[in-house]
């Protein structure tokens, strides 16, 4: 069975520094994975997703993630926080035997401090 | 604007009573999506529809219906609504599968009292 697990459901940073936010998945074949974020009151946007044409991925607003196999991973990152990246964002997991199904995982709630 | 529209973006219900949530997408994307998030449990998957006539159960289907009523409209309802249906209930859609990201509406707030 698939799963998505994301270490920390508060992540709180200052303006300016790295952010990190962690994903680890469980699947017993090559997966998929996304991360998407949500900002208040709004529905999810797609921030970048992995299918396996190149283990670091680039998304929008600065945002990357490394697939790392071997530790089943695919934290989140940004070099340097803007006030404006504060929201809430889940990582999820879909592969060819899910085929339309998504595994979501329970988010994490960044927050930026001036 | 492209994308999903989700209708109405707020409700409140009294326990018993039914409703029908609308969603409707014209991207053209076959699959279509009945999504939950509640605090700490992120998303659960309610209901989808991976193609026009059919539908299947997510991880929380009981207490619920969908109709795919067409290839734009993907409908929920509640037939008899209780307080554990109180939730942000989301509607999603993709072309296909497996590479496919989701694309979302803006959610329907729905409590039950």
């Amino acid at each position: 069975a698939q799963s998505v697990t994301q270490l920390g459901s508060h992540v709180s940073v200052s303006e300016g520094a790295l952010v990190l936010l962690r994903c680890n998945y469980s699947s017993s074949v090559p997966p998929y994975l996304f991360w998407y974020v949500q900002y208040p009151n709004q529905g999810l946007q797609l921030l970048l997703k992995y299918t396996s044409a190149a283990t670091l991925v680039k998304g929008i607003n600065g945002f990357e993630a490394e697939f790392k196999k071997s530790e089943t991973s695919f934290h989140l990152t940004k070099p340097s926080a803007h006030m404006s990246d504060a929201a809430e964002y889940f990582c999820a997991v879909s592969d060819l035997n899910t085929g339309n199904q998504f595994y979501f995982g329970t988010g994490t709630s960044l927050t930026v401090i001036p | 604007n492209a994308g999903v529209t989700q209708t109405p973006k707020f409700q409140v219900l009294k326990t018993g009573q039914s409703m029908t949530l609308q969603c409707a997408q014209d991207m053209n994307h076959n699959s279509m999506y009945w999504y939950r998030q509640d605090p700490g449990m992120g998303l659960r998957l309610i209901y989808y529809s991976a193609s026009e006539g059919t539908t299947d159960k997510g991880e929380v289907p009981n207490g619920y219906n969908v109709s795919r009523l067409n290839k734009r409209e993907f409908s929920l309802r509640l037939e008899s609504a209780a307080p554990s249906q109180t939730s942000v209930y989301f509607c999603a859609s993709r072309l296909g599968g497996g590479l496919a990201g989701y694309t979302f509406g803006s959610g329907t707030r729905l409590t039950v009292v």
